[in-house]
């Protein structure tokens, strides 16, 4: 499995925009770049997902570095319903995903 | 609105009961996933099925833990005897994987509490 470095936790005010870092200089060239969310006390629910190219749909943006050893999501304007751990998931297609400790993020009124 | 449904959603238990979750996943995935949430060790999988075969259950301690697909609509996970390092949410996951549309859909979870 490809290892990953996400930050901790994060913080940020509501209505603004979100960039979650993630690291991931071991990913290989079949694997797509996941990423997961979990909201307190709920199961983790898919945010979006991409190989190459960058990614864009309702929920957030994905960028990926041109090399694929870090990607970033964005989330376009925070909202309280945003605060949730954050998992950035190296992972080949068909596979379980491997979680690690996601990124913990605050949104602030 | 299609969901991945798991009953009980909660369950409290003596030590060395025989303790029973089921996972009804979306219909139509083929692929469905059994992970553990703990404080220390996070989400963890256990096992997993690709059309009710189990392809990956190196992660369930197998004295104890079995998983089983007897139809393409129900999995089980199953713990017998349970033991108290077994208190976790356990979460079941369906998808169907396909290159370039990979997405897994989570139940809401079963909190395990055995005492």
């Amino acid at each position: 499995d490809a290892k990953t470095t996400q930050p901790n936790s994060m913080e940020s005010n509501e209505e603004e925009p979100v960039h979650l870092p993630c690291n991931h200089s071991t990913i290989s060239g079949t694997d797509y770049i996941h990423w997961y969310r979990q909201l307190p006390s709920q199961g983790p629910e898919y945010v979006i997902h991409g190989l190459t190219s960058n990614v864009n749909n309702r929920m957030a943006s994905l960028a990926i570095a041109e090399d694929r050893k870090s990607s970033t999501l964005i989330l376009h304007r925070a909202t309280l319903r945003d605060a949730a751990v954050y998992y950035c998931i190296p992972r080949d297609s068909g596979y379980a995903l491997n979680f690690g400790k996601g990124t913990s993020l605050l949104v602030t009124p | 609105d299609a969901r991945v449904t798991q009953t009980p959603r909660h369950k409290v238990t003596e030590m060395g009961q025989e303790v029973t979750m089921r996972c009804q996943p979306i219909l139509g995935h083929n692929t469905v996933f059994w992970y553990r949430q703990t404080m220390m060790q996070g989400l963890e999988l256990l096992a997993y099925f690709r059309n009710r075969a189990p392809l990956d259950d190196s992660g369930m301690p197998k004295d104890r833990f079995s998983a089983e697909m007897p139809d393409a609509t129900l999995a089980t996970l199953k713990i017998q005897p349970s033991e108290p390092r077994d208190s976790a949410v356990y979460f079941c996951a369906s998808g169907l994987p396909l290159r370039g549309s990979e997405t897994q859909y989570f139940g809401p979870g079963t909190r395990l509490l055995v005492l």
